[in-house]
């Protein structure tokens, strides 16, 4: 069966520090991948896709970048964090297509101080 | 802006009820799917529906799709203080290769 791991769980960091999430799928090949942010109480927020290695499609123009160096393994990165960038970051995959159901990892939670 | 938007933002009902929310989208679709969030974690899929399906059951849940409307209900019957969460939906757009888009979310609470 797949499953999706995200860490860290919760993460605190200073304004200006740089930041990596990790997102790996274990038991599919080649997966559409997804990075969510979602603040308190709020709706979904596409923040990057990738349907491949290496191919990265961004959604909304921010201090955010995300790579995906392995099939299976996408990477949420930012050199300088700032306060806006606090929220509860979701990785999720899917299969073939772009429309089939997502499945979701646990989330990190991040607070910018 | 978003496709699909639900409604209501917000649900307070007693165990034992029944719990319906709906969600509008503006464009034709290929499906429509329904998620729930526990606090703090992560989404989880309930239903899909497709574009050419009235209704689809899944135990509890009972979700409707009409298309010349452009909405969809998801029903909740006999709800339990264990059903206390948030409910989004997604819509895949007509264009299949346009993005499953999520909704604002629907929170609701059971009480005991």
């Amino acid at each position: 069966s797949q499953t999706i791991h995200q860490w860290p769980a919760t993460l605190v960091q200073p304004v200006g520090s740089p930041l990596s999430l990790e997102c790996t799928v274990e038991g599919t090949s080649n997966p559409n991948l997804y990075w969510y942010r979602q603040a308190a109480g709020r709706g979904l927020q596409l923040l990057f896709y990738s349907v491949g290695i290496g191919q990265i499609s961004s959604e909304v123009p921010q201090n955010l970048s995300a790579s995906r160096p392995q099939d299976r393994q996408f990477i949420l990165s930012s050199k300088k964090l700032l306060l806006s960038d606090s929220g509860f970051y979701l990785c999720a995959w899917s299969g073939d297509s772009l429309q089939e159901t997502q499945y979701f990892g646990p989330g990190t939670r991040l607070l910018v101080l | 802006s978003q496709q699909g938007e639900e409604d209501p933002q917000a649900l307070s009902i007693q165990e034992g009820e029944n719990a319906t929310m709906n969600c509008s989208y503006k464009t034709s679709i290929n499906n429509l799917q329904w998620y729930r969030q526990n606090s703090g974690r992560g989404l989880v899929h309930l239903i899909l529906i497709r574009s050419n399906e009235r209704e689809k059951h899944s135990g509890r849940l009972r979700v409707t799709l009409d298309t010349s409307k452009k909405s969809s209900s998801l029903l909740i019957t006999a709800s339990r203080a264990a059903d206390t969460a948030s409910y989004f939906c997604a819509t895949a757009p007509g264009n299949a290769g346009n993005m499953l888009t999520f909704g604002g979310g629907t929170r609701l609470m059971v009480k005991p």
